[in-house]
């Protein structure tokens, strides 16, 4: 069974701050997805990375995905209350066809 | 090009009673998928369409549970004799492939709550 271990599960942060989410796993995956999850609504798609070693930026929010491709990052800079929500990574195996698996995700609450 | 919608966007029902869902996939979309996500935790894979095709189904999904898409766009999920336990946010998304990275595009949900 692939999993994907996100941490932390939960971050209260002062706005201003910075953070860094992780997703980790002993698996090797074709791509990986980070979504963010406001509640009472589905998934909202942020960026895929597919490449290892790729870094993609979008505006204050930087993600990384692993040189092996087991593991991935999102950090943000100088975090606003806007960005408060549910961050979910997810990724795919080549052989499942797409199917994602989804880590548990990391509640962030930025306090102004 | 509107998203994929889902309808209803809540459902209450009785535990025993019959559930439909549905979910229109953005259009020329080729792959549908459905997840279910309960509280404080991410969304598990339920099953995926390939067109009209379903190609695979986790076990998550017992024989209570059916998904069609007759004609290769909208999909219907069904849930016979719902329990408690079904109490959850179903969740639909669609993808087109060949496309490289295969990236799902979700739906709003349905939340669904068995009394």
């Amino acid at each position: 069974t692939q999993l994907l271990e996100q941490s932390p599960q939960f971050l209260s942060i002062q706005e201003g701050e910075n953070l860094t989410v992780y997703c980790n796993s002993s698996s090797v995956f074709s791509s990986l997805q980070w979504y963010r999850q406001e509640p009472g609504e589905g998934p909202v798609l942020l960026v895929t990375v597919v490449t290892g070693g790729e870094v993609k930026k979008l505006k204050r929010l930087t993600f990384q995905f692993g040189d092996a491709r087991k593991d991935s990052s999102l950090h943000i800079t100088a975090a606003q209350p806007g960005d408060t929500g549910l961050y979910l990574c997810a990724a795919s195996q080549w052989t499942s066809y797409g199917k994602l698996t989804f880590g548990q995700g990391t509640i962030l609450t930025v306090h102004p | 090009d509107t998203g994929v919608s889902q309808d209803p966007r809540h459902k209450i029902t009785k535990r025993g009673q019959n559930v439909t869902f549905r979910c229109d996939p953005i259009s020329e979309h080729n792959r549908l998928y459905w997840y279910r996500q309960t509280l404080g935790q991410g969304p598990e894979f339920l099953t995926y369409f390939q067109n009209e095709a379903q190609l695979e189904k986790s076990r998550l999904l017992s024989d209570r549970f059916s998904a069609e898409r007759p004609k290769g766009s909208f999909s219907t999920l069904e849930i016979q004799r719902t329990e408690q336990g079904d109490s959850a946010m179903y969740l639909c998304a669609s993808s087109l492939v060949p496309g490289g990275t295969d990236t799902q595009y979700f739906g709003p949900g349905t939340r669904l709550t068995v009394l």
